[in-house]
């Protein structure tokens, strides 16, 4: 059970330059998210997938796009890297407990830099 | 529009001392509130969190946090703290129910150190 898994870990782009952040879940959760961490900022949240076939936009999605290709995995792509967008990305997934309540929980995150 | 005050950016500890990080909070429904810890290039760990119930939860590592909702506030607390202590630490809340669908918001986090 390796929980939240995201490729790469690091990543250094040139300004125009695309790519996609890799995301899968083994906890068979409906819900995963996309956050991005900036200094002082905390975590903000970039786009969501309440469940399979469905995204929403969060806080900040401009530049971003997402795909959820199926229950375990979310991807999340930066068609031309800007150095705005030199971040620590975090994926999550969410699911509920037998309590009722639910959790989320993270990956290891991805230290993207543009230049 | 929901939103998490973390007052504190910074707070120095003596190790064995008593720690206390606030959290204020702004939600227009019934709020499901967390906190989460990171160590220096590390993800987010799952401290506690509060659903319902006991107004006072427990969490891993010795940490506690009080629910106050007449304060909007959610303050984490710990009786003595060790080196091991010394992370970024974040407040957050999201709604009741839906299963958390929408995503949580976070504070800005509060970065603890630990004095010798």
């Amino acid at each position: 059970n390796a929980g939240v898994t995201q490729t790469p870990k690091f990543q250094v782009l040139k300004t125009g330059q695309s790519m996609t952040l890799q995301c899968a879940q083994d906890m068979n959760h409906n819900s995963m998210y996309w956050y991005r961490q900036d200094p002082g900022m905390g975590l903000r949240l970039i786009y969501y997938s309440a469940s399979e076939g469905t995204t929403d936009k969060g806080e900040v999605p401009n530049g971003y796009n997402v795909s959820r290709l199926n229950k375990r995995e979310f991807s999340l792509r930066l068609e031309s890297a800007a150095p705005s967008q030199t971040s620590v990305y975090f994926c999550a997934s969410s699911g509920l407990t037998s309590g009722g309540s639910y959790e989320q929980y993270f990956g290891p995150g991805t230290r993207l830099t543009v230049t | 529009a929901q939103s998490v005050t973390q007052p504190d950016i910074h707070i120095t500890v003596s190790e064995g001392a008593s720690l206390e990080l606030r959290c204020n909070y702004s939600y227009g429904a019934t709020p499901y509130l967390f906190w989460y810890v990171q160590s220096p290039g590390q993800g987010l760990q799952l401290l506690l969190k509060y659903f319902s119930g006991d107004t006072l939860v427990q969490g891993i590592k010795g940490f506690e946090a009080e629910f106050k909702r007449s304060q909007s506030s959610f303050n984490l607390r710990k009786p003595s703290v060790h080196w091991s202590d010394a992370a970024e630490y974040f407040c957050a809340v999201g709604p009741y129910s839906g299963g958390g669908a929408d995503g949580l918001t976070f504070g800005k986090g509060t970065h603890l150190i630990i004095q010798p």
